[in-house]
């Protein structure tokens, strides 16, 4: 398996409401990370964990909350959303840090 | 972290080599050239890095100039498939730093 898995591809949900994206690998990958990307821009880095410990917060605001439960697994939970936190959340994974990434389709996500 | 400088977008016929240029005039010597390209809807994917010597493997080739200030990704025959946006980035060999991106190029093949 060389894939990173997320689901759901599409989210809508409302400024109240509470969500989460998941990511899966089963690669044996040690290092996973979260990023957002906002159309016709670059991907920008929120979150790392590696060895399901949080290595980097991109000063990301609190109503995202990342978790990673076990090496395989990456969730990022959401809660009171705004409209502009509408875009395409990617999650990527590699070995270790350092190594190539491995990105998945990402979750495209409108706040309404 | 130094800093690449790519054009916004580039066009290329179907079935022609695309060169594709980044320059990284402030590289350092433990640096190393990356490329990710990103198609319409997925997530970027690995193309193709090196440090020094020019680098093939079955997606593109990678030439390196001599003093590492730039270098140029080389797709041998551009398909309909390789519409995408591209990206040059600079990983430091030692360092465990993420994977951080500039604007890229938008190339777009016509048929």
């Amino acid at each position: 398996d060389t894939e990173v898995t997320q689901t759901p591809k599409h989210l809508v949900m409302g400024m109240t409401n509470k969500k989460s994206l998941k990511c899966e690998q089963h690669m044996g990958h040690r290092a996973m990370y979260w990023y957002k990307q906002k159309a016709k821009k670059p991907p920008e880095l929120m979150f790392v964990y590696s060895y399901e410990k949080l290595s980097i917060n991109e000063s990301v605001p609190s109503r995202f909350s990342p978790e990673c439960p076990n090496s395989s697994l990456l969730n990022l939970h959401l809660h009171a959303l705004q409209p502009e936190d509408s875009a395409l959340y990617l999650c990527a994974s590699s070995l270790i840090l350092g190594a190539g990434y491995t990105f998945g389709s990402g979750t495209r996500l409108t706040v309404v | 972290d130094a800093k690449t400088t790519q054009p916004n977008s580039m066009e290329s016929n179907e079935e022609e080599p695309v060169h594709l240029p980044c320059n990284h005039s402030t590289i350092s010597g433990t640096d190393y050239i990356h490329w990710y390209r990103q198609l319409p809807s997925q997530g970027p994917e690995y193309v193709i890095h090196g440090l020094t010597s020019n680098v093939n493997n079955r997606m593109a080739s990678l030439a390196i100039a001599e003093d590492r200030k730039s270098s140029t990704l080389i797709l041998h025959r551009a398909t309909l498939r390789d519409a995408a946006v591209y990206y040059c980035i600079l990983r430091d060999k030692g360092s465990a730093r993420q994977l951080t991106f500039g604007s890229g190029t938008q190339l777009t093949v016509l048929p």
